[in-house]
């Protein structure tokens, strides 16, 4: 079974350059949430969003930050401009919520460099 | 409100020598507790969780966590520690009904040959 797919894996861009960051949840799941992971704050989520209506986006560092999900299988994350400090690794997780401890399944994450 | 503590931010263990990562959390209500893997590079696996019943609970690569409501504990255990086990490891809390978690700030564990 495919789990959460992110694309792109890495990416180096340059300061003030648009990052579109890009997430398919599991197939079925109706939560998708976005974290990040840096060394100095660990992992903290960004936004999360049920049946594609986004819940609580209060993690969002600044309106530089934009994230969206048209549709049940597909959402994206978007920084513009960025800033070396955006530097980090960026997650996108699926869950089916339900009322029973459900399992959130992470991706492989997206690796972002600001230089 | 909710929080995880974890203590230590890096174990170091012999190989076969037991693993213990210790995991507190704070809650309102008894709440639902987890435990991710991290490898280099990766993102994070489920090891294992509780929601209710059983307070031990058994995970993959033989690992296992125990729920103590008294101490507000949720402690990851392994009898014997195997070089493919380095990893960092986070606990993470979530209450019944929320859909979010909060994590621990992690625990990088070394095994040394």
């Amino acid at each position: 079974d495919a789990g959460v797919i992110q694309s792109p894996r890495h990416e180096v861009t340059e300061m003030g350059q648009e990052v579109t960051l890009r997430c398919k949840p599991i197939s079925g799941h109706n939560s998708l949430f976005w974290y990040r992971q840096t060394m100095m704050r660990g992992l903290e989520l960004l936004i999360y969003f049920n049946n594609n209506v986004p819940i609580d986006d209060s993690g969002m560092p600044e309106d530089r930050f934009s994230a969206k999900m048209p549709n049940a299988s597909f959402s994206t994350l978007k920084i513009q401009p960025s800033e070396p400090r955006d530097s980090a690794v960026y997650f996108c997780a699926s869950s089916l919520r339900d009322s029973s401890g459900n399992t959130i399944y992470f991706g492989e994450g997206s690796w972002l460099t600001v230089v | 409100a909710q929080s995880v503590t974890q203590l230590g931010s890096h174990v170091s263990v012999s190989e076969g020598a037991l693993v213990l990562l210790r995991c507190n959390y704070s809650s309102s209500v008894p709440p639902y507790l987890f435990w991710y893997v991290q490898y280099p590079n990766q993102g994070l696996q489920l090891l294992l969780k509780y929601t209710t019943g059983a307070t031990l609970v058994k995970g993959i690569n033989g690992f296992e966590a125990e729920f103590k409501k008294s101490e507000t504990s949720f402690h990851l255990t392994k009898p014997s520690a195997h070089m493919s086990d380095a990893a960092e490891y986070f606990c993470a809390v979530r209450q019944p009904g929320a859909n979010n978690l909060f994590f621990g700030t992690g625990t990088r564990l070394t095994v040394i040959p």
